[in-house]
């Protein structure tokens, strides 16, 4: 069965540095993948997709992610964090469902 | 566009009693889903409809059920409640299937707050 791993619980970065959230799929086929982010007490934004073609999706708000099929990976990076992109953020494969992983808290330091 | 709204956004009921949570998707959406998600268990798939019908349908108790109008507005209800109900619940709505570039995106609301006591 398809599952989402996001390995890291907590990350904490200060603004203006670079952030990188870890992604892991499990699906016999190349899956639809997802990355949403959820502030507190709202629901999920999309932040960017991947269905196929060009490895590097570019998102929202400057987000990226790079597909590593090789590493079934699916990984969220943004060259400098704004504090306002202190959120939970959650990774998701799209099957007959949506799977999401058990997200990510980011805290942004001043 | 209006994006996807949930009424109510919070609510407290007691153990036993049932609840029902509305939802309405984007306008030309007619797909919807519906997720709960809490500290301990994240976000869980409950089912999904399209033109009013169940497509599928997450591991949860028959106490969760779900339905689907003619305008592509959803409801769910939980019967006998119980603490462990206590969650956020979103609904998603996304395109018909069958459009490779919207498969599956869904765009969430808000959800709804539910405190069982």
């Amino acid at each position: 069965a398809q599952s989402v791993t996001q390995p890291d619980i907590h990350i904490t970065v200060s603004e203006g540095a670079s952030l990188e959230l870890r992604c892991n799929y499990s699906y016999g086929a190349t899956p639809y993948l997802f990355w949403y982010v959820q502030s507190p007490g709202q629901g999920l934004q999309l932040l960017l997709k991947y269905f196929s073609g060009d490895t590097l999706v570019q998102g929202i708000k400057g987000f990226e992610a790079e597909f590593k099929r090789s590493q079934s990976s699916f990984n969220l990076r943004k060259p400098s964090v704004h504090w306002s992109d202190a959120a939970e953020y959650f990774c998701a494969v799209g099957v007959s469902d949506m799977r999401f992983g058990a997200g990510t808290r980011l805290t942004v330091k001043p | 566009k209006a994006g996807v709204t949930q009424t109510p956004r919070y609510l407290i009921k007691t153990r036993g009693q049932q609840v029902t949570l509305s939802c309405s998707p984007i306008s030309g959406h007619r797909s919807v889903s519906w997720y709960q998600q809490t500290p301990g268990q994240g976000l869980q798939f409950l089912f999904e409809y399209f033109s009013e019908t169940q497509r599928n349908k997450g591991n949860f108790p028959g106490r969760f059920s779900g339905r689907q109008f003619s305008n592509s507005r959803s409801e769910m209800n939980v019967s006998t409640l119980e603490l462990g109900d206590s969650a956020l619940y979103l609904c998603a709505s996304s395109l018909p299937p069958g459009g490779r570039s919207s498969y599956n995106e869904q765009f969430f609301g808000p959800g709804t707050r539910l405190t069982v006591l």
